[in-house]
């Protein structure tokens, strides 16, 4: 049950876009399009933004997209503002019927 | 609404034990499968569980495996998460949640767990 691959940090200026990266292998985001991200604030609980790989639960900006491409998931914000400002998380469903999460990545703006 | 509270978490020392509650409400309970994540100060999320409907398949985290032990209660609309054998390294802030088909869409608010002598 290794987590998945995400990088620590990423930033950007508003307006801009930017992606996130998640690496996992064929027993988790490769195997199964089972991929979420969450956004989590400082001291809040995490918030589901992107579902089943690319779906947005409902009042969630379409700002933020969701792709996948072999072992490994993307998450893109486009126009980002200051209150994007959070950790990331991906998670993934895996063969032995568990779940795995990212290590997160925190998005500063810039 | 739905709504999901933790409670029962508070100070334990090594080797102890402590019962964790999740209370659901604004949506049937007994449809669902449950989870449990945490997260340790600073640190990342980590899923620790999950429980079917009627809690005929439980699954843990290799971490946990052996120590916690998860159930539900359908006619409170409650699921459980007993820990036993506590160590240092599971101190976190703990997170039920509600797994509306593979993805995990409402959490609690969270409620933690510090392990120290």
């Amino acid at each position: 049950q290794s987590a998945l691959t995400q990088p620590a940090s990423v930033s950007g200026s508003p307006g801009q876009s930017i992606t996130i990266s998640c690496t996992g292998t064929s027993s988790d985001v490769g195997g199964y399009n089972y991929v979420s991200w969450h956004q989590q604030h400082p001291g809040r609980a995490p918030k589901l933004i992107i579902y089943v790989v690319y779906n947005r639960p409902p009042g969630v900006s379409n700002r933020f997209s969701g792709s996948k491409s072999g072992n490994t998931a993307s998450l893109t914000i486009s126009g980002l503002r200051t209150e994007d400002e959070a950790d990331y998380y991906c998670s993934s469903y895996t063969s032995s019927n568990t779940w795995v999460f990212g290590g997160g990545t925190k998005l500063t703006v810039l | 609404q739905v709504q999901l509270v933790e409670s029962g978490g508070g100070l334990v020392k090594p080797g102890g034990s402590l019962r964790l509650s999740c209370a659901g409400s604004g949506f049937t309970f007994s449809d669902y499968y449950m989870n449990w994540i945490r997260q340790a100060p600073g640190k990342g999320l980590e899923w620790v569980s999950f429980i079917s409907t009627n809690a005929n398949r439980i699954q843990y985290a290799d971490s946990v495996k052996g120590r916690f032990t998860m159930s539900r209660d359908n006619a409170e609309s409650s699921a459980y998460l007993q820990m036993n054998s506590l160590r240092v390294e599971d101190t976190a802030v703990y997170y039920c949640a509600r797994d509306d088909g593979y993805y995990l869409e409402y959490w609690g608010q969270g409620i933690l767990v510090t392990v120290s002598s």
